[in-house]
């Protein structure tokens, strides 16, 4: 396993245009997030995963987002009619399941991931 | 409201000295704190982390202290190397989900 794969690494959409990324977490990792990234700042939560049950969505998450873990192992985040301001970098982390370790499940494992250019 | 912020937004250091970066947050139900550091083109990754019930936890090279009655968190890296130049996020998390509450970021420059 070589850790949190993301895809694509980059895309670049004309607005109003759908996007999609994919997240395939480490094996063992049953707690999947979506963060979004710009520039300078730090990540911001998007949605949590747990298997295969989405828990937790931010405010951020606006209608035209939407994630899936449909078989509690990689995920996907659609964003529908893209805006200008979709533009950012989007990753993914898992974590492995609680009571895991010193600090195990709190450890979040970050992909390199997907960066998104809305013209 | 709840946050986590750094104090300063670049750091410029020289190569062997020790790197100082420092931390706020305001949420005292935060339980766990976590540092990561990012590269360009990366995702953050994982350097040192505490918990609420401990003040100081060292690595290797580094050191986070964690001072809770004025809600402040520092990283210490011993001789830094230009290996770590990046930029440094501090995280908060309280217990829910495992969710990480990140600050802002920090630059580190390491002058040869």
């Amino acid at each position: 396993d070589t850790g949190v794969s993301q895809n694509p690494r980059h895309k670049i959409t004309k607005r109003g245009q759908n996007v999609t990324f994919r997240c395939d977490p480490i094996s063992e990792h049953n707690r999947l997030y979506w963060y979004r990234q710009t520039l300078g700042q730090g990540p911001e939560f998007l949605t949590y995963f747990q298997n295969e049950a989405q828990l937790e969505k931010s405010r951020l998450l606006s209608d035209r987002f939407s994630a899936e873990r449909p078989k509690g192992s990689f995920s996907t985040l659609e964003i529908q009619r893209t805006e200008q301001g979709d533009s950012a970098m989007y990753l993914c982390a898992s974590s492995p399941p609680a009571g895991t370790g010193h600090s195990g499940a709190n450890v979040l494992t970050f992909g390199a991931g997907s960066r998104l250019t809305v013209l | 409201g709840e946050s986590v912020g750094l104090h300063l937004p670049t750091l410029s250091v020289q190569e062997g000295d020790n790197s100082i970066i420092n931390c706020a947050y305001s949420n005292s139900a935060s339980d766990y704190f976590i540092w990561y550091k990012q590269e360009s083109g990366k995702g953050p990754q994982f350097i040192i982390d505490i918990r609420s019930n401990m003040d100081k936890r060292q690595g290797q090279r580094v050191t986070v202290l964690l001072n809770k009655t004025v809600k402040h968190l520092s990283l210490q890296i011993a001789a830094t190397q230009p290996g770590d130049s990046a930029v440094y996020f501090c995280a908060e998390n309280t217990g829910a989900n495992s969710k990480l509450t990140f600050g802002k970021g920090i630059t580190l420059s390491v002058r040869p």
